[in-house]
Parts: C-alpha cells; sequence; structure tokens
C-alpha cells in the first residue's frame, strides 16, 4: 500500500540554523499539509499547498516557514532561523482530493526537531 | 476559525466492551467534514471514519460509528467490541472550504485485556 515517508526520523539543529524536513507524499495525490505536534499537545495545522501554491496557513506559518515542491515527487519545509520552541514533531500529509470533498489525508510517520 | 474540543484526555475500556469519545466543534461553514483519526503508539495517524457535515445518517466502518449532532456541534466515536489494538490516541479533526484541518487535543484510550 502507498505511503506518505519523511526524512529523517528525527533531527537535531542549534538556535538559529536553517533546517529542512523532506517528504514524499503519495504518487498521485495533488494536495499536501504540513502539521506540527507538541510534545503533549494537539496536532496544529501549519500550511496545506496545491497547484504548486500554498493555499491555506496558519498564523504559526510565520516568515521563517516556506514550502517547495522542488521536484515532482518531494515537498519540504524549511524553517530558516529556528528557535527553540520549533521542538515539535512535524507531519506531513497528502491527498487526493481537498477535505471538503472527502480527501483522506495520508500522514508520514513524522519528523521530530529537537532545537538545542 | 474552527475549534474542536475533546474534553476527555484519557480514557480506559475492557476488552470486547464499547466505549464512546466525545467530541465538539465549533464552525460557522455549512460545509464541512469531520474526522477520526487514530494514532497508535510510535506510529502515523490513520484515518478511521468520517463525515459529511450535510449527510443525516451516522457514518459506520465496521466496530467504528458515529453520534452526529449537527444542531448541538457533536461527533461522538463510538468503538464496538473493543480490541487491544484499538489502543492509541484518538484525534476529532474538522476540515473546512479551504484546506485547513482543526485537531482537538485528542483523547488516549487503552484498552484492557
Amino acid at each position: 500500500e502507498p505511503e506518505v515517508t519523511q526524512t529523517p526520523s528525527h533531527q537535531v539543529t542549534q538556535m538559529g540554523q536553517e533546517v529542512i524536513l523532506r517528504c514524499v507524499p503519495i504518487s498521485n495525490h495533488l494536495y499536501f499539509y504540513w502539521y506540527r505536534q507538541i510534545l503533549g499537545q494537539k496536532v496544529e495545522f501549519l500550511v496545506s499547498f496545491y497547484n504548486n501554491e500554498i493555499s491555506e496557513k496558519s498564523e504559526i506559518f510565520d516568515d521563517q516557514f516556506s514550502v517547495e515542491r522542488p521536484d515532482g515527487s518531494n515537498f519540504t519545509l524549511k524553517i530558516r532561523s529556528t528557535k527553540l520552541e520549533d521542538s515539535a514533531m512535524y507531519f506531513c500529509a497528502s491527498s487526493d482530493r481537498g477535505p471538503t470533498k472527502g480527501g483522506e489525508q495520508y500522514f508520514g510517520p513524522g519528523t521530530r526537531l529537537t532545537v538545542t | 476559525a474552527q475549534t474542536v474540543t475533546q474534553s476527555q484526555p484519557e480514557m480506559s475500556v475492557q476488552e470486547a466492551e464499547t466505549v464512546t469519545l466525545s467530541c465538539t466543534y465549533d464552525t460557522s461553514e455549512n460545509n464541512y467534514y469531520l474526522f477520526w483519526y487514530k494514532q497508535p503508539p510510535s506510529r502515523q495517524m490513520i484515518l478511521v471514519i468520517r463525515q459529511e457535515a450535510y449527510k443525516q445518517q451516522n457514518a459506520t466502518e465496521n466496530r467504528f460509528s458515529v453520534n452526529f449532532q449537527k444542531a448541538a456541534k457533536s461527533f461522538s466515536l463510538k468503538i464496538s467490541d473493543s480490541q487491544l489494538g484499538d489502543t492509541a490516541m484518538y484525534f476529532c479533526a474538522s476540515a473546512n472550504t479551504g484546506n485547513q484541518f482543526y485537531f482537538g487535543t485528542g483523547t488516549s484510550l487503552t484498552v484492557i485485556p
């Protein structure tokens, strides 16, 4: 069964450094998402991406964040200058339809980002 | 913005028994979807069940069913004949006309043998 993959599984970085989290969505999917989950807290929406552009973003997704689909398979989240409070599990998801058309989101296993 | 509230941080149920997880939401949208996702320990989230807001009939997937009360903005999940593999964190979520999901804080369910 096709699945969403994410690399790396765990990333440790120093405050102020840039990180790129990578995701490979399911190949025929068109909608892509990033979420984060701070330890012990709820899953928070960051951004959705469709047709090579951001379609929705939350207030968390400020100027230090960016997303890109550099080729036909990868979907990346870049954090330009990491802060301690960026430490969280970051989940990528993809779907073949939008959520209000019943699109099921398939989630990746997550990347645990630790900022020291 | 939409909000999703899960008021039960933790629950437990005996194997083979039935358990109901509660969820309420707040939205001004007319068309939206509601979802229950399951996150087993150290594994990724998977969809359990979904409900389209304009469908009055409650969704059912095998042992999982929902009680969707649109006027009350309530969307509870019932798990019948609980199995050990049902032990997981369960998240209620809503989606609006934009491509944005709102998740609740989750309910940690433990099935006791």
